[in-house]
């Protein structure tokens, strides 16, 4: 069964709107999680480390005002795309490792956002 | 910049047959190496992995080899089965940083 939960899969809005993104680790705790973007044929590419009751780290050219990372609990982070653009659309996958050990990541099963 | 690339987007293969999937790197200081396999609709999951202090890890069907000169690894499935067919992520990272992911291979295992 999935270990790391992710809501919502697919998301359709209109463009000035905001879109949160849960991702949940199942039956064990994550203080570290991760937030993936892929564009069309693209790889999968970091775009910032969430930490529990801590700020997220974000990669460079990730603007932290429009991608918000919230990691309240040890169980739950979020990703809020804030005043969505149509070049926000994209396919966005969270991670997490179990027992800390970064080698084994546990992905959600991602969230196909469309900015209208 | 494309630090790991997997330069095949698709490859069919035969039921029985072995399945072989490549990826490149470029950096040097990679010495982690990962293999994801991903279904549609469902995020990656952890398939196998090698260190680079070993060449090879065998894990049942699938095999990775790493050769460090080249700074490339590949993934044998053998035999390769219909329920195979998925895309093939590989992934790589200095120890204690960031993996950086390949563009995926979409495997088709032909019954």
């Amino acid at each position: 069964g999935a270990v790391v939960s992710q809501h919502p899969s697919r998301v359709i809005c209109k463009s000035g709107t905001s879109v949160k993104i849960e991702c949940r680790s199942l039956d064990f705790q994550a203080t570290t999680m991760f937030w993936y973007r892929q564009f069309p044929k693209q790889s999968l590419m970091l775009m910032a480390t969430s930490n529990e009751g801590s700020k997220a780290t974000y990669e460079q050219g990730v603007e932290k005002d429009k991608f918000l990372i919230n990691h309240a609990s040890l169980t739950l982070s979020t990703l809020t795309v804030t005043s969505a653009h149509p070049e926000d659309s994209s396919f966005y996958i969270c991670s997490a490792p179990i027992g800390g050990v970064l080698e084994k990541l546990f992905f959600g099963s991602g969230t196909q956002l469309s900015v209208l | 910049d494309q630090q790991v690339k997997q330069n095949s987007p698709s490859l069919s293969v035969q039921e029985g047959r072995i399945s072989i999937l490549n990826c490149d790197y470029t950096n040097s200081m990679f010495d982690y190496f990962l293999w994801y396999k991903k279904y549609p609709a469902e995020g990656p999951t952890f398939l196998i992995s090698i260190s680079s202090i070993k060449d090879k890890n065998e894990d049942g069907r699938f095999t990775v080899f790493l050769n460090k000169s080249a700074k490339h690894l590949s993934l044998h499935i053998v035999p390769s089965q219909p329920g195979d067919s998925a895309v093939y992520f590989c992934a790589a990272s200095a120890t204690g940083n960031q993996f950086y992911f390949g563009t995926g291979t979409s495997l088709t295992v032909i019954p």
